[in-house]
């Protein structure tokens, strides 16, 4: 069965040092998301690209982060310099087509910065 | 925007007993999902459910889009249901952006 692919799995990093994150989603699917969640909350959406293009980053800190999907496949979330506030969870989801379908989630990247 | 509730916050049950999550949504919703978050974090989608009535084995979700509520059904509920359960829409107007609810958070005794 398809799955979506995360990496890494866990990063400590300490703060104002740069951290990337990658995400391959499910081959076909058109639409990749990345949340943020924060223990014991729901995930919130960071970014969402339909192929390459960004549909909606409005809640993207574009300060420090960046997103990029280039080849409308696989994508890397980028923050730099990195908060004690970031540390989250990241989650990497992808559909076949924009809101009107089932997301699946890859296994996380759990964030901690020192 | 749009708010998402979910109720209750946490729920305790034993192990056979049957349950009932609610989740209410303030606008209309072109898209809603049912997922389980695992302990160890991951999301498993449960049900795509933006109208009617869905059932997966001891799971079913129901959603009346017209009174904005969807309700998810654990029956003989088992340790393994434990967990983390969200409800998350796209609102029918405003762009595509999905919205999680805070979850409700089940344990299952054993």
């Amino acid at each position: 069965e398809a799955e979506v692919a995360q990496s890494p799995r866990y990063k400590i990093t300490e703060k104002s040092q740069a951290v990337a994150f990658w995400c391959d989603p499910i081959s076909g699917h058109a639409t990749l998301y990345w949340y943020r969640q924060i223990l014991g909350q729901g995930p919130e959406l960071l970014v969402q690209f339909q192929d390459e293009s960004v549909v909606d980053d409005s809640q993207l800190p574009k300060d420090r982060f960046s997103a990029e999907r280039l080849k409308g496949v696989d994508s890397t979330l980028k923050i730099q310099p990195a908060e004690l506030g970031d540390s989250a969870m990241y989650l990497c989801a992808s559909e076949r087509s924009t809101s009107t379908d089932t997301q699946y989630f890859g296994p996380g990247t759990r964030l901690t910065v020192l | 925007g749009i708010q998402v509730e979910q109720s209750p916050p946490d729920l305790i049950l034993q192990e056979g007993a049957n349950s009932t999550l609610r989740c209410n949504f303030s606008d209309s919703v072109n898209n809603l999902q049912w997922f389980h978050q695992n302990p160890w974090g991951q999301l498993i989608n449960l049900f795509y459910i933006p109208s009617g009535t869905k059932q997966n084995g001891r799971l079913s979700a129901t959603t009346v889009a017209t009174e904005r509520y969807s309700l998810l059904y654990i029956s003989s509920s088992q340790t393994t249901d434990s967990g983390v359960y969200f409800c998350a829409v796209v609102p029918g107007t405003g762009g595509f952006k999905t919205i999680f609810g805070a979850g409700t958070r089940l344990f299952v005794k054993a």
